[in-house]
């Protein structure tokens, strides 16, 4: 059974620092996605990692996936205040488009 | 495009009672499913299909109920609410058959479900 481990579970962040969220899975997996959720609000997407040493970046956000570590990591650059929202991993079985998730971690940019 | 739409947006049951929270796409996607969120966690997968005629359950069916007649359309039964069925309810769609475009999955804008 694939399960998905994020985090922290809560970050509270300085405007301008950076910082990482962890996002560890149990088996093989050919894709991992990043989403974004603000409050009452449906998931953005954010990324799609597909293969080993994957690296994809827009804006303040970076994701890089190791697929033999079981771990992807998004990087947030010079937080700012809009970045404020809760963000998720969601990892795709072998079998196809299923999705396991993580449990997200919030984030909060405090100025 | 329309892309992913669900209805009702919010929805109050009472214990016992049964609705169908409704899912439609218009991207011609065969692959369609349904997950539900509760506060402060992820996403769990209810149902899901890959295709007219195709079901599968998920993680967490029971007390659900699905069926897919037609590719645009994936409604959810719930038939007989329960307060622990309290939830937001979120639908998406993706490509399925070919490798390179099954990447990127469309979440509806979910159904806010309460039951007393």
């Amino acid at each position: 059974e694939l399960k998905v481990e994020q985090n922290p579970l809560f970050l509270s962040m300085q405007e301008g620092k950076n910082y990482t969220i962890y996002c560890n899975y149990s088996t093989t997996s050919d894709r991992l996605y990043w989403y974004r959720q603000d409050p009452g609000k449906s998931l953005e997407s954010l990324f799609v990692l597909l293969s080993n040493g994957a690296v994809k970046q827009e804006g303040r956000l970076m994701a890089s996936l190791d697929t033999k570590a079981r771990l992807s990591t998004l990087h947030i650059t010079a937080a700012v205040h809009d970045l404020s929202a809760t963000y998720f991993c969601a990892v795709a079985g072998t079998a196809g488009n299923k999705l396991t998730f993580g449990g997200g971690t919030r984030v909060l940019v405090k100025p | 495009n329309a892309g992913v739409t669900q209805t009702p947006k919010f929805q109050v049951l009472k214990t016992g009672q049964s609705m169908t929270l409704q899912c439609a796409q218009d991207m011609n996607h065969e692959y369609m499913s349904w997950y539900r969120q509760d506060p402060g966690m992820g996403l769990r997968l209810i149902h899901y299909s890959v295709g007219a005629g195709i079901t599968d359950q998920g993680e967490v069916p029971n007390g659900y109920n699905v069926s897919r007649s037609t590719t645009e359309d994936f409604p959810l039964r719930l038939l007989s609410a329960a307060p622990s069925q309290t939830s937001v309810y979120f639908c998406a769609s993706s490509y399925w058959r070919y490798p390179g475009k099954r990447h990127e999955q469309y979440f509806g804008p979910g159904t806010r479900l309460t039951v007393t």
